[in-house]
């Protein structure tokens, strides 16, 4: 198993350009979901999904879109980035309902926006 | 509200020594929790959960956790630190009826030698 991809690895933006974040998982679980990472404040949640068709808000929503139209990906779009954007963005999935909770991690994806 | 937090930012230790990452939790419901690990310019990889039973966890690479209801703590532990175990540690909770993870601040671990 690849357990969860994402691409790019590396990301350079020009304020107002847009693109999509992929992350895809292996492991047929239900949850998925997007943080990002920023010094000193840890993972916040962005989106997040409990199943393909399902999507909801996280902490920190604006600026960003999500669909789960399979239950492999879950992609995250930047609609018109902006600097404050600039981050370390990561993909996380795991099994739903009774299972053990667990979040796998992507290796995630370093952007910068300009 | 529902926070997670991490009382040291930063921990310096030297190599063999024993460590203590404080983790506390404030939430009005059950939650079970977590401590992940971040090596430099990776994802993050769990340690150890607490979902249920006995209070003391024991994870990967010789760490453990006690889960302490009373004081809403979840501290992490390592009798003897080694090099490798240099990085970021992070502490999170999930309500038990939800699906949301909520992580802490984190905490640089650097070992010295």
């Amino acid at each position: 198993n690849a357990g969860v991809t994402q691409t790019p690895k590396f990301q350079v933006l020009k304020t107002g350009q847009s693109m999509t974040l992929q992350c895809a998982q292996d492991m047929n679980h239900e949850y998925m979901s997007w943080y990002r990472q920023d010094p000193g404040m840890g993972l916040r949640l962005i989106h997040y999904s409990v199943g393909a068709g399902i999507t909801d808000q996280g902490e920190v929503p604006n600026g960003y879109n999500v669909s789960r139209s399979t239950t492999e990906d879950f992609p995250l779009r930047l609609l018109s980035a902006a600097p404050s954007q600039t981050s370390v963005y990561f993909c996380a999935s795991s099994r739903g309902g009774t299972g053990t909770k667990t979040q796998y991690f992507g290796p995630g994806t370093r952007l910068l926006v300009l | 509200a529902q926070s997670v937090t991490q009382l040291d930012s930063q921990v310096p230790v030297f190599e063999e020594a024993p460590v203590e990452l404080r983790c506390n939790y404030s939430s009005s419901v059950s939650v079970y929790l977590f401590w992940y690990v971040q090596y430099p310019n990776q994802g993050l990889q769990l340690l150890l959960k607490y979902l249920s039973g006995s209070t003391l966890v024991k994870g990967i690479n010789g760490f453990e956790a006690e889960f302490n209801k009373s004081q809403t703590s979840f501290h992490l532990r390592k009798p003897s630190v080694h090099i490798s175990d240099t990085a970021e540690y992070f502490c999170a909770y999930l309500e038990t009826s939800g699906s949301r993870l909520t992580f802490g601040e984190g905490t640089q671990l650097t070992v010295n030698p």
